[in-house]
C-alpha cells in the first residue's frame, strides 16, 4: 500500500498569508496526486489533480506542485473562505488519502 | 450537471449488513468509474472501493472482506455493503465519481463530483 504524509496537522494562519502543505508519498507516484478541501458538515470539494491542474471553478489562488513523492499545496492569500481542511490523495495504485491538514485561523 | 444522493439506513445492529445506495442523475452510470469513501466522526477520509465503467472492482484492502460494491446500470445507481459490521464502521459514507484526464498511457483519476453523504451508525 503506499502511505500518504501530510504536514502539518494544522496550520495557524491568517487572512492574507500564503500557505505551504506538504504531502509525501511512500513511493514514487509520478503525478497522480490529488488536493481537496472539506469544510466542516460537507463533502470535500476537488481543488487539484494530476498534482498541479486546477480544477474548474476553483480561484486561482490555488496551485499544486510536485512529482515523485513529494507535493505541496500553496493558497498564495489566504481568504476567510479557506480556513478548511485539506486532504492529498494518490491514485497512482489504488486510492489513498494523507491525514489532512486543518488551516485555521491564527 | 451530474448530481449524487447517498441513500440508507442511518443506523445498523453489530455484526449486520449495513447496504447503502448512490443515485446518479445528470449522467450515465456507464460513463465512468465510481468510488465510496468514508469519514469516521472526527477523522480523516478512507477510500473503501472503486468500480470500472467495465464493471472491474478494486477494494481497500484493509476491508476487502468484508466490503462489496456494485452497480446498477437499469436505475443508474451505485451500491455499498459492508458485512459484519462494528462501531468501527460507524462514519459518514460517500459516494463520488472518478473523474479522469490525460491520454493513452497515462490517465489521472481524481474523485470529482461528490455526494452530500450518508451518515450511518452501528450500535445496538
Amino acid at each position: 500500500d503506499i502511505q500518504m504524509t501530510q504536514s502539518p496537522s494544522s496550520l495557524p494562519a491568517s487572512v492574507g498569508d500564503r500557505v505551504t502543505i506538504t504531502c509525501r508519498a511512500s513511493q514514487n507516484i509520478n503525478i497522480y496526486l490529488n488536493w481537496y478541501q472539506q469544510k466542516p458538515g460537507t463533502a470535500p470539494k476537488l481543488l487539484i489533480y494530476a498534482a498541479s491542474s486546477l480544477q474548474g471553478g476553483v480561484p486561482s489562488r490555488f496551485s499544486g506542485s510536485g512529482s515523485g513523492t513529494d507535493f505541496t499545496l500553496t493558497i498564495s492569500s489566504l481568504q476567510p473562505e479557506d480556513f478548511a481542511t485539506y486532504y492529498c490523495q494518490q491514485s497512482y495504485s489504488a486510492i489513498t488519502f494523507g491525514q489532512g491538514t486543518r488551516l485555521e485561523i491564527k | 450537471q451530474v448530481q449524487l444522493q447517498e441513500s440508507g439506513p442511518g443506523l445498523v445492529k453489530p455484526a449486520e449488513t449495513l447496504s447503502l445506495t448512490c443515485t446518479v442523475s445528470g449522467d450515465s452510470i456507464r460513463s465512468y468509474y465510481w468510488s465510496w469513501i468514508r469519514q469516521p466522526p472526527g477523522r480523516g477520509l478512507q477510500w473503501l472501493a472503486y468500480i470500472s465503467n467495465s464493471g472491474n472492482t478494486n477494494y481497500n484492502p484493509s476491508l476487502k472482506s468484508r466490503v462489496t460494491i456494485s452497480v446498477d446500470t437499469s436505475k443508474n445507481q451505485l451500491s455499498l455493503k459492508v458485512n459484519s459490521v462494528t462501531a468501527a464502521d460507524t462514519a459518514v459514507y460517500y459516494c463520488a465519481r472518478l473523474g479522469v484526464a490525460g491520454s493513452g498511457p497515462y490517465y489521472y483519476y481524481h474523485l470529482d463530483v461528490w455526494g452530500q453523504g450518508t451518515a450511518v451508525t452501528v450500535s445496538s
